[in-house]
């Protein structure tokens, strides 16, 4: 079946411009999960869904940065007024969500990345 | 908090020779851990995870990792390097604190393989 998609691949904007990120994930995952991989910074965590709402935002680092997710599907990561500070690859996982006393049972599924440049 | 150290920036190993690529963890509870890899322009692939159910998991790729609870330890191995192996490799452990779900990655291990 289809993975985890993402787009645009590659995305060079201006220093003050807006950016919206997509992220189509894996049919029947209910969970969504944005990180963000930057040179000196490894893979950091953005946010996560749960279904549409997102229990946990604590990764994003302005309120620049906001996401959604509709319809329990598609989710959308936008950077306002973005800096240089924001290039990085944006991934975005899914996955089912069996827990269990540790954590996440379920591998989280990565689609190929958004590369954002800011010049 | 869980936490992830992955020992060594980059690794270098010759074609054939065993590779070995280094992670510790850091948990209040019992840990999930996982090694993700990652090839050039690419997102990142499971490699194998541990979920309690054997200390020694085998994955893909001909890769395997053991579970040490004593050393808090999952290094990756595989008995014979090949050209295809060179990557980047993420151990990441699962963390969950007050409804919040996510993987927390080490810093990552470029492995080179020399012909």
């Amino acid at each position: 079946g289809a993975g985890v998609s993402q787009s645009p691949s590659n995305k060079v904007t201006e220093k003050g411009k807006d950016v919206e990120l997509r992220c189509d994930p894996i049919s029947g995952h209910t969970a969504l999960y944005w990180y963000r991989q930057s040179l000196g910074q490894g893979l950091e965590f953005l946010i996560y869904f749960q279904g549409n709402s997102a229990p946990d935002k604590s990764g994003l680092p302005s309120d620049r940065f906001s996401a959604e997710r509709t319809g329990g599907s598609v989710s959308t990561l936008t950077i306002q007024r973005t800096q240089q500070e924001d290039s990085a690859v944006y991934l975005c996982a899914s996955s089912l969500l069996r827990l269990a006393g540790g954590g996440i049972l379920d591998e989280q599924f990565f689609g190929p990345g958004t590369r954002l440049t800011v010049l | 908090a869980q936490s992830v150290t992955q020992l060594g920036s980059h690794v270098s190993v010759s074609e054939g020779a065993l590779v070995l690529l280094r992670c510790n963890y850091s948990s209040s509870v019992p840990p999930y851990l996982f090694w993700y890899v990652q090839y050039p322009n690419q997102g990142l692939q499971l490699l194998l995870k541990y979920t309690s159910a054997a200390t020694l998991v085998k994955g893909i790729n001909g890769f395997e990792a053991e579970f040490k609870k004593s050393e808090t330890s999952f290094h990756l191995t595989k008995p014979s390097a090949h050209m295809s192996d060179a990557a980047e490799y993420f151990c990441a452990v699962s963390d969950y604190l007050d409804s919040s779900y996510k993987l927390i990655f080490g810093s990552g291990t470029r492995l080179l393989v020399r012909p």
